[in-house]
This record gives structure tokens, C-alpha cells and sequence, in this order.
């Protein structure tokens, strides 16, 4: 059954700090997408990244970067010199060919402290 | 901003009552997908229209429903509410389905408080 895992409750770095956020997913099907969003405390998910299984290159967007090894069944999240505006909710989801819904994991609360 | 808004932005009900929530979705999306989420908790998938046609559904009750208008708009309506229906609703809309590992977008959601 598909299944994504973030078992990171919740992480509490200083600023300026690296911060990685794991996430585990478990699928059957070969053609998935795996994407983050970011949750503020006012509620709206903000998409950060989607990522098709075919593609294993890593990607980096400013001070993001994401991790994808199908080995391992990851895909990792890095924040690099983390500030104060990175607190949030982040939620890691999967989604299948044979799916019509985005699977979440349980999300990882990142607090990051001036 | 992703376009995509909804109403009310908070609102308390009692239990048993009904209440109907409402989302535009972005400009050009024919696909509304609504997620409940519990406090703590990550959102869980309720259904999802395309082009106005219900075509999926997750684990919810039938006083759950739905509807999506010609202009892709939608409303989600709940009966007979009980205290665990408290949560943000989140609407999101996309180009076509989850399916096809299109992005979906979400509005800030709607607080809903069950007394």
C-alpha cells in the first residue's frame, strides 16, 4: 500500500543553521511524483517541489535543495542557512499513476530560532 | 498567491447543523480537489471533481458532498455536523488530476469549528 513517512515530528535549529527533513515513501507502482509543501500558520500550503519517479537528478533552488534516491525510497529536503521565515509545516506527499489523490506524510514542524 | 481562494475563511457551527464551504479555483484549472485537516495532522483527501463530474472519493461519509460549477468553482457541503469535523478544509485545484502528477494548488483553507 502506498505510504509516506516523515518521522521527524518536529526539528528546532538556530538560524543559519542546515536543516535536512527526511521523508520515506512506499509505492507499488513504477510511475509515481513525489512532491513538499510548506505550511505557515495561516493554513495555505505552498508547493516547493514535484519530482517524477524518472527523474533521480537532485535539485537545488537558492538556499533549497531536494535529495531523491529511489534506492532508499527518499526524498530529502535541505535547507541551507536556514532563516526565521523557514518556520513552518512541511509536508512531504506521493501521488500514482493508479491514484487520483496526493498521499501526505505527517508533516515535520521546523522551528528555526533567531 | 495561487489563485486559488476560498470562503469563509473561519466560521462556528453547532453540532448537527449543515454548512457549506466554497472555493474558486485558478484561472484555467478544471480539476478541485477538497482535503480535511485535523489539527496536527496531514490532510486527508475527501473527493475530487473534474470538469464537474465526481471522480474520486476518499474514506468520508456520504453527508459529505460535493458539487463543481461550469466555471470549475466549488462548494463543499457537510450535514449533520459532529465535533470531529472540526478542522481546515483545504481546497486545491490543478490542470487535470493527481494522477498525471500535476501540481495542485491550495487556498489558505477554511477553519471550521464544531461546537
Amino acid at each position: 500500500a502506498q505510504k509516506v513517512t516523515q518521522a521527524q515530528t518536529e526539528i528546532s535549529v538556530v538560524e543559519k543553521e542546515d536543516v535536512t527533513l527526511d521523508c520515506v515513501y512506499e509505492t507499488r507502482d513504477t510511475t509515481y511524483y513525489l512532491f513538499w509543501y510548506k505550511q505557515p500558520p495561516s493554513g495555505e500550503l505552498v508547493f516547493l517541489i514535484r519530482r517524477n519517479s524518472f527523474d533521480e537528478q537532485n535539485e537545488i533552488s537558492g538556499r533549497y535543495s531536494w535529495n531523491f534516491q529511489k534506492s532508499t525510497s527518499s526524498f530529502n529536503f535541505t535547507i541551507t542557512a536556514s532563516q526565521v521565515v523557514d518556520s513552518a509545516v512541511y509536508f512531504c506527499a506521493l501521488s500514482e499513476d493508479s491514484n487520483y489523490q496526493l498521499i501526505w506524510g505527517a508533516g515535520t514542524k521546523l522551528i528555526i530560532k533567531p | 498567491e495561487t489563485g486559488v481562494t476560498q470562503s469563509p475563511t473561519h466560521l462556528i457551527k453547532t453540532r448537527g447543523q449543515q454548512v457549506t464551504l466554497r472555493c474558486s479555483s485558478q484561472s484555467g484549472h478544471n480539476t478541485v480537489s477538497w482535503y480535511q485537516q485535523a489539527l496536527g495532522q496531514g490532510p486527508q483527501f475527501i473527493f475530487q471533481y473534474y470538469r464537474e463530474e465526481e471522480n474520486g472519493r476518499g474514506n468520508f461519509p456520504p453527508r459529505f458532498s460535493g458539487l463543481q460549477f461550469p466555471n470549475y468553482s466549488s462548494e463543499l457541503n457537510v450535514n449533520a455536523l459532529e465535533l470531529d469535523d472540526s478542522a481546515l478544509y483545504l481546497c486545491a485545484s490543478s490542470h487535470g488530476t493527481a494522477t498525471s502528477g500535476n501540481t495542485i494548488y491550495f487556498g489558505e483553507g477554511s477553519w471550521l469549528t464544531v461546537v
